[in-house]
């Protein structure tokens, strides 16, 4: 069964600060999702991760994927207020064709960023 | 807005009762997911279609049921509610092809009373 590990689940930081999210998972897989959700929202993706080494950013955000650790990096950089919300990485390691199967998430991080 | 659209957003309903939670997915999307949210369960994959057809399923009880149409819209079937089915279920689509972004919508909140 696949385990899809966060860490850290709580973070309060203060803004300015910068700091990184892990997660670890438990099979191969080359496509690692991340996404970010307001309280009682829906969830915002973020970035598709789908080879080793891949790298992403989006303005302060920056995500990595190494499959060969089975570790993704959710990084952040000079945290804002705005960025509070909690952030998921999903695996997808479907091995069908025509169509992601089911994502399994991490339990995702609670991001607090005080001003 | 991500393009998925789900109705109702919120729902209240007695125990033993069913409901039925809608989904349209975004224009040119073939694949529908259903997931679940709870604070206990966290985000947990119930059931995928595509193009009609089931594709995969998840920890999806057998009081649950879902269909996907010819128009591609989507259905969630809850049956017998229990308390614990209190949860916001959210439905997401993408193109099908495995490397694509996956959109979620706003989600209905189901209070089971």
């Amino acid at each position: 069964e696949l385990k899809v590990e966060q860490n850290p689940l709580f973070l309060s930081m203060q803004e300015g600060k910068n700091y990184t999210i892990y997660c670890n998972y438990s099979t191969t897989s080359d496509r690692l999702y991340w996404y970010r959700q307001d309280p009682g929202k829906s969830l915002e993706s973020l970035f598709v991760l789908l080879s080793n080494g891949a790298v992403k950013q989006e303005g302060r955000l920056m995500a990595s994927l190494d499959t060969k650790a089975r570790l993704s990096t959710l990084h952040i950089t000079a945290a804002v207020h705005d960025l509070s919300a909690t952030y998921f990485c999903a695996v997808d390691v479907s091995s069908s064709g025509g169509g992601a199967d089911g994502l399994t998430f991490g339990k995702g991080t609670h991001l607090i960023i005080q001003p | 807005d991500s393009g998925v659209t789900q109705t109702p957003k919120h729902l209240i309903t007695a125990t033993g009762q069913r409901v039925t939670l809608r989904c349209s997915p975004r224009s040119g999307d073939l694949s529908v997911y259903w997931y679940q949210q709870s604070l206990d369960q966290g985000l947990q994959f119930l059931i995928q279609y595509y193009n009609g057809e089931e594709r995969a399923k998840g920890n999806i009880l057998e009081r649950f049921s879902a269909q996907q149409f010819p128009d591609l819209h989507s259905e969630l079937n809850l049956s017998s509610l229990e308390l614990g089915d209190s949860a916001l279920y959210f439905c997401a689509s993408s193109v099908g092809n495995r490397r694509n972004t996956i959109y979620f919508g706003e989600g209905s909140w189901l209070t089971v009373v």
